[in-house]
């Protein structure tokens, strides 16, 4: 019965390294959301899953950004090549109905 | 895409008082239309949301209303208490969300 949850909490990387933000949403909840939250700012949605293929990247900024979701489950945010301008809160959330979404706590991204 | 303006981006109020934070959207399909609180350093909460056929809903102290026509909605919450403080973001969906900037309320014991 837990609600969603993403790992890690916080991240910390040097410019240019690879990193992953995984994404466990509620059970049985097919459609998982990413988005990125810069400080004093609204979520700015990224990509869009029902089930296992991505419905809607087109929040995506740039091929550095790539998610995958291979059991209808899980999602990992991967990045790669990462650079300043990447720091952000990157929240999940995940629909049963898709429409009332139901966020996780967040990855806090920091890119030295 | 969708264009979403907030108003205002700050509000201040008394406890007891009411606030009132108004949403104005470009895209007439939008159809869902949710709000969030966000309090410091957690995660967005849904407090209230409302669909494109109806013109408003009520939760308790919290309701929203929604004028298609003129393409805005708004957050009313009455009775403020210092617990209501957060950031709120409205949002309008196609079915992507696209929110608005927030809006700090701060309610004064």
């Amino acid at each position: 019965g837990a609600g969603v949850s993403q790992t890690p909490s916080n991240k910390v990387t040097e410019k240019g390294k690879y990193v992953e933000l995984r994404c466990d949403p509620i059970s049985g909840h097919t459609a998982l959301y990413w988005y990125r939250q810069s400080l004093g700012q609204g979520p700015e949605f990224l990509i869009y899953f029902q089930g296992t293929g991505a419905a809607d990247d087109s929040g995506l900024p740039n091929d550095r950004f790539f998610a995958v979701r291979p059991e209808g489950s899980v999602s990992t945010l991967k990045i790669q090549r990462t650079e300043r301008g990447d720091s952000a809160m990157y929240l999940c959330a995940s629909s049963l109905s898709g429409y009332e979404q139901f966020f996780g706590p967040g990855t806090r991204l920091t890119v030295l | 895409g969708e264009n979403v303006e907030q108003h205002p981006s700050t509000l201040s109020v008394q406890e007891g008082d009411s606030a009132v934070i108004k949403c104005t959207y470009s895209d007439s399909a939008s159809n869902y239309f949710p709000w969030y609180k966000q309090e410091l350093g957690k995660r967005p909460q849904l407090i209230i949301d409302i669909r494109s056929n109806v013109g408003e809903k009520k939760d308790q102290r919290i309701a929203v209303t929604l004028n298609k026509t003129a393409k805005h909605f708004s957050l009313h919450i009455t009775e403020t208490q210092p617990e209501d403080s957060a950031v709120y973001f409205c949002a309008a969906t196609i079915p992507i969300p696209t929110f608005g900037r927030g809006t700090s309320l701060i309610v004064h014991p």
